[in-house]
């Protein structure tokens, strides 16, 4: 079994300033590690995901995650956010070997963007 | 375009009443899922199905039912057993492999409220 732990349920942010978005998961198994985003009465986007390898990922809109394997982390980062950016954020894991779609969530980070 | 489409956008239940949400899917894909979004929470995975004729029950798939006669269609009953049905409820598909090239993909979600 696996659960995922999102450590901020709000993160207020001015435009063009950096932010991190926090993920701790836990898991028997090894797993597969996703960010989703999700638009305000929509389903949700995939932003980026961590199977294997480098431990660096970059996403779409130039997001980016680091995999800590030591930490059990995989924070989300973006150097310099846009109002557009405002959505909410949210973590996701898979045991490897299961289905992609069969996917634990944290709780969600909203990201607000202020001009 | 190719999507996942789910109808009707917005639902409304009446005590003891059972509803049936709709999931339909040109994308070819195996894989279906039926997640439910509570504020603060995350998704929660309710039902899945890898191939036609066959689901498997997800996290809480009490007081739900599926069915997946065809390969493009997995609509989800919610029963007058679920007693706290109001959630948004989103339909995802995959094409059921594991590879690195494997995405979910979403719809666009229904809100169900109880009268």
């Amino acid at each position: 079994a696996q659960s995922v732990t999102q450590l901020d349920s709000q993160v207020p942010v001015f435009e063009e300033a950096p932010v991190e978005l926090r993920c701790n998961y836990s898991s028997s198994v090894s797993v597969y590690l996703f960010w989703y985003v999700q638009y305000p009465n929509q389903g949700l986007q995939l932003l980026l995901k961590y199977l294997s390898g480098s431990t660096l990922v970059k996403g779409i809109n130039g997001f980016e995650a680091e995999f800590n394997k030591s930490q059990t982390s995989f924070h989300l980062r973006k150097p310099s956010v846009h109002i557009s950016d405002t959505a909410e954020y949210f973590c996701a894991v898979s045991g490897r070997g299961t289905s992609y779609g069969k996917l634990t969530f944290g709780q969600g980070t909203i990201l607000t963007v202020h001009p | 375009d190719g999507g996942i489409t789910q109808s009707p956008k917005y639902l409304f239940r009446k005590e003891g009443q059972n509803v049936t949400l709709s999931c339909e899917q040109n994308l070819n894909h195996d894989a279906m899922y039926w997640y439910r979004q509570d504020p603060g929470q995350g998704l929660r995975l309710i039902y899945y199905s890898q191939i036609v004729n066959d689901f498997q029950k997800g996290d809480i798939a009490e007081g739900y039912s599926v069915s997946r006669e065809k390969k493009e269609s997995f609509p989800l009953t919610v029963t007058s057993a679920q007693k706290n049905p109001t959630a948004f409820y989103l339909c995802a598909s995959s094409t059921g492999r594991t590879g690195r090239d494997e995405k979910l993909f979403f719809g666009s979600g229904t809100q169900l409220s109880v009268l």
